[in-house]
């Protein structure tokens, strides 16, 4: 069964910082661009970062470029998500989420077809 | 930054009616969208991409359409499970591969 399972999550200061992990399973892992993706509950989602196959591309939504940077290990079929400066628009339920291609760019086919069940991430004083 | 705007915010429907989603880029994204579907405490999951080819498993009453700034997710039949949010998402810019804001489906 193909499956994606974050962790990290948690209540954190402002200023702070917070690691997020995702660990996958049933596919080759080291085929695929991944992503992470927040939503706020009761709102849609927002696509945060991406990172192709092989790292050699990687992206970030304007309001975290800087702070938040991704990551992937292909030997523990993990990928992380490093969020500094942690400010509390940061609130919300970050999904880790599989790519349909191996890719990340301008004009790329495909989809984002499994998603994790999500970490919540809390930034309150 | 492209933005998608969806339309109705709202489609209140009865089921085995037909629904029509729209969703509009503010540029071109050629082909390169994607529909998701999200029910209440789960999370997205993709209906189709390419503006028209159905993702591994997705029922064939549901069909996307359109090219450059305008498409449309239709669900034929509305089925009881078909009741939900339905977003979409750009992938001809990056970053980032914004979503709209999305449509809710509700029984009318």
């Amino acid at each position: 069964e193909l499956q994606l399972v974050e962790s990290g999550g948690g209540l954190v200061q402002p200023g702070r910082s917070l690691r997020l992990s995702c660990e996958a399973s049933g596919f080759r892992f080291d085929d695929y661009a991944m992503h992470w993706v927040r939503q706020v509950p009761g709102k849609g989602p927002e696509w945060v970062s991406g990172i192709s196959w092989n790292s050699n591309r990687v992206g970030y939504v304007d309001s975290v470029n800087g702070r938040f940077t991704i990551s992937r290990d292909d030997a523990k079929k993990s990928l992380y998500l490093q969020m500094n400066s942690l400010r509390p628009e940061d609130t919300a339920l970050y999904y880790c989420v599989k790519d349909v291609g191996p890719l990340v760019g301008a004009t790329t086919f495909g989809g984002l077809d499994i998603w994790g069940q999500g970490t919540m991430v809390t930034v309150s004083s | 930054e492209i933005v998608l705007t969806q339309s109705p915010a709202t489609l209140s429907l009865s089921p085995g009616e037909r629904a029509t989603l729209s969703c509009r880029a503010s540029q071109s994204v050629s082909s390169f969208l994607a529909w998701y579907q999200q029910k209440p405490g789960q999370a997205p999951r993709l209906l189709i991409y390419d503006a028209s080819n159905r993702a591994k498993g997705i029922p064939a009453r549901f069909s996307g359409s359109g090219s450059g700034t305008d498409f449309t997710l239709t669900i034929s039949r509305l089925e009881p499970e078909d009741f939900a949010v339905y977003y979409c998402q750009q992938r001809a810019y990056w970053p980032p591969w914004a979503f709209g804001q999305g449509t809710r489906v509700e029984i009318k």
